[in-house]
């Protein structure tokens, strides 16, 4: 079955530090990946789409890798602010169907403190 | 528009009546999705609109569940005889193309927070 699975499932860190999300999946064939921010209340918004060919991708202090070998991928966030404050959630389409189907993982929760 | 836009954003209602949920997407989206998100959990695809092409409807939870795309552009979904368990958020969101096989963004609405007493 083809699955996305993050870790932590939660995080609390200090405004201004560093910290490293991260997505395992099982899903195959591969296509790319994606990670997305929800705040509360809102629905999800793009961060990054990660193709088979690229290891790290950045959006301002958001930088993605991927291991296709591994299927693995973290988010890592540099000097954390208040805003960044969100759920954080991988996502991978199944493109071994017929269907375009994304398959969301349950996200990471992270909460930053002044 | 904007963005995509969905109404209402919250829906109380007791359980058995039937719901109605709208979706207006980024005008030239030719994809449309509806996904639900229940409390702790991932986002669960529903049903998936590709242009004029029959809808993917394989992540319906049941027959109560059922979706229309009127003239390519605004969606409705609607649930008959609501139970406890639809309660959830119902998200919807739209792409230039189909983002499977592609990486085109999926722009997301709101959200329609429904709870069913």
């Amino acid at each position: 079955k083809n699955q996305v699975e993050q870790s932590p499932q939660s995080l609390i860190i200090l405004e201004g530090k560093n910290c490293t999300l991260q997505c395992n999946y099982t899903v195959s064939p591969f296509s790319n990946l994606r990670w997305y921010k929800q705040d509360t209340g809102r629905g999800p918004v793009s961060l990054t789409i990660m193709t088979f060919s690229e290891n790290t991708k950045s959006n301002g202090r958001y930088t993605a890798t991927l291991d296709a070998d591994t299927k693995q991928s973290s988010l890592h966030i540099t000097a954390s602010q208040l805003s960044d404050s969100a759920s954080y959630i991988c996502v991978v389409p199944d493109y071994g169907g017929a269907t375009n189907k994304l398959i969301f993982g349950t996200g990471t929760l992270l909460a930053v403190q002044p | 528009g904007a963005g995509v836009s969905q109404s209402p954003s919250n829906k109380v209602t007791e359980k058995g009546k039937d719901v109605e949920l709208r979706c207006d997407p980024i005008s030239g989206h030719t994809a449309l999705y509806w996904y639900r998100q229940s409390l702790g959990q991932g986002l669960e695809f529903l049903i998936y609109f590709q242009g004029n092409s029959a809808p993917d409807k394989s992540g319906l939870p049941s027959d109560r569940f059922s979706a229309e795309r009127t003239g390519g552009s605004v969606s409705t979904l609607t649930i008959q005889r609501t139970q406890q368990e639809d309660s959830a958020v119902y998200l919807c969101a739209s792409s230039l193309a189909p983002s499977g096989r592609s990486t085109d963004t999926q722009y997301f609405g709101p959200g329609t927070r429904l709870t069913v007493l």
